[in-house]
Parts: structure tokens; C-alpha cells; sequence
């Protein structure tokens, strides 16, 4: 079954504090994943896609990692700042034309505290 | 337009009434998305058109709810009789297919939120 499943649930840090947020997947075949990024009462927004060839690719604060043996990725976020409270939501392309060959996980709700 | 829009913004409506939702795509986007979102919760998929083809309408919750999209533009959401549960935002979303250049990023509109009191 495809399946994409994101760690924690949600986060609290401290503004300036490092954090990191995992996704896994069993979405076959595998084409891309992407990090989105949604801003409360917002649409999410594209921060970073990786390809299967990938293995790290950084966005001014933001890193995300790719083991396509492992079918795992992560975004870590640096510096955190206030901006940065919203979720983060990893998505698969691929799976084969279910759900227009996009799955989603459920996102990671973070909140940067002062 | 440069992005994706929906209307409305925001709904309020009556149990039992029947509500329109509206999306315009990003021009040359073929795929279109709609997702809903409860309160608190993950995007959770309702339909998707591509081109011609007919659309996976595996999504859709009950028959109270359709989607169409005329001439491979604009689409409409359609809920009937409404039900409280029905209350989230509606997402919609498009993107390109194909082409070498294309990534396949999803465009998201800001969302139709629908309140059934």
C-alpha cells in the first residue's frame, strides 16, 4: 500500500534552536519527494524536491536528506525562527496513478516559541 | 492569473443546502487537485483531472459530492446537502505534467473554507 508517514506529530523549540523532521514512504514506483511548507490558513508552498539520485539538497535554513534504500527523508531546519511555526508536509510522487500519482503525508506541525 | 484562485474564500451555509465551489488553474497546468483539510488534520485527497482523461474520483467521500471541469480549465466542487461534517477548507491545486524541464511542483490555491452550521 502506498504510504507516506511523517514524525513527530507536531514540535515546540525555542526560536534559534535546530530541529529535525522525518518522513517515510512506501510508495512504489518512486518518482520524486517533496517538502511543503503551509502557513497557518495558507496553501502550502514547494520548499525543496529530491530525485532519487539525491542525497542532500539545502534551501537557504532549511536541508533535506534523501535514502532511497531506506525510502527515508528529513528536513532540518536551522535557526529556527518565528516564521518557521507552520507544517511541513512530505509528499511522494508515484504510486503507480493512485491519487493523481501524488501521496501525502500528514504533516509535522511546528511551533517556534520565543 | 499568476496563481492558482479559488472562491469563495470563505462559505457559511445551512444543513441541508447545496454548495458550489470554485478553482481556476494556473494557465497550461493540465492536473488539477482538490483536497480537503479539517481543522488540525492532514490534506486528505478528493479528485484529480488530467487532460481528457477521465478523472480518479476515488477521493470523494459520499454521492453527495462531485467535481467537474469544463473545456480543461476551471473546475467546480459540488456538495449537496450539506452536513456539518462537511466543515473544513477545500484545497485546490495544479501543476504541470510532462515536459523535460517539469518537476511536477503542485500549486496550491489559499482554500474555500466551508462552515455548515
Amino acid at each position: 500500500k502506498n504510504q507516506v508517514e511523517q514524525s513527530p506529530q507536531s514540535l515546540i523549540i525555542l526560536e534559534g534552536k535546530n530541529c529535525t523532521l522525518q518522513c517515510n514512504y512506501t510508495v512504489s514506483p518512486f518518482s520524486n519527494l517533496r517538502w511543503y511548507k503551509q502557513d497557518t490558513g495558507r496553501g502550502p508552498v514547494s520548499l525543496t524536491i529530491m530525485t532519487f539520485s539525491e542525497n542532500t539538497k539545502s534551501n537557504g535554513r532549511y536541508t533535506a536528506t534523501l535514502d532511497a534504500d531506506t525510502k527515508q527523508s528529513s528536513l532540518h531546519i536551522t535557526a529556527s525562527q518565528l516564521s518557521d511555526s507552520a507544517s511541513y508536509i512530505c509528499v511522494v510522487s508515484g504510486g503507480g496513478g493512485s491519487q493523481g500519482n501524488l501521496i501525502f503525508g500528514k504533516g509535522t506541525k511546528l511551533s517556534v516559541k520565543p | 492569473g499568476a496563481g492558482v484562485s479559488q472562491s469563495p474564500s470563505n462559505k457559511v451555509t445551512e444543513k441541508g443546502k447545496d454548495v458550489e465551489l470554485r478553482c481556476d488553474p494556473i494557465s497550461g497546468h493540465t492536473a488539477l487537485y482538490w483536497y480537503r483539510q479539517s481543522l488540525g488534520q492532514g490534506l486528505e485527497f478528493l479528485i484529480y483531472f488530467q487532460g481528457n482523461s477521465a478523472p480518479d474520483k476515488s477521493g470523494l467521500p459520499s454521492d453527495r459530492f462531485s467535481a467537474e471541469r469544463t473545456g480543461g480549465s476551471v473546475s467546480t466542487l459540488t456538495i449537496q446537502r450539506t452536513q456539518q461534517e462537511d466543515s473544513a477548507v477545500y484545497l485546490c491545486a495544479s501543476r504541470k505534467v510532462g515536459g523535460a524541464q517539469n518537476t511536477g511542483e503542485l500549486f496550491f490555491g489559499e482554500g474555500s473554507r466551508l462552515t455548515v452550521l
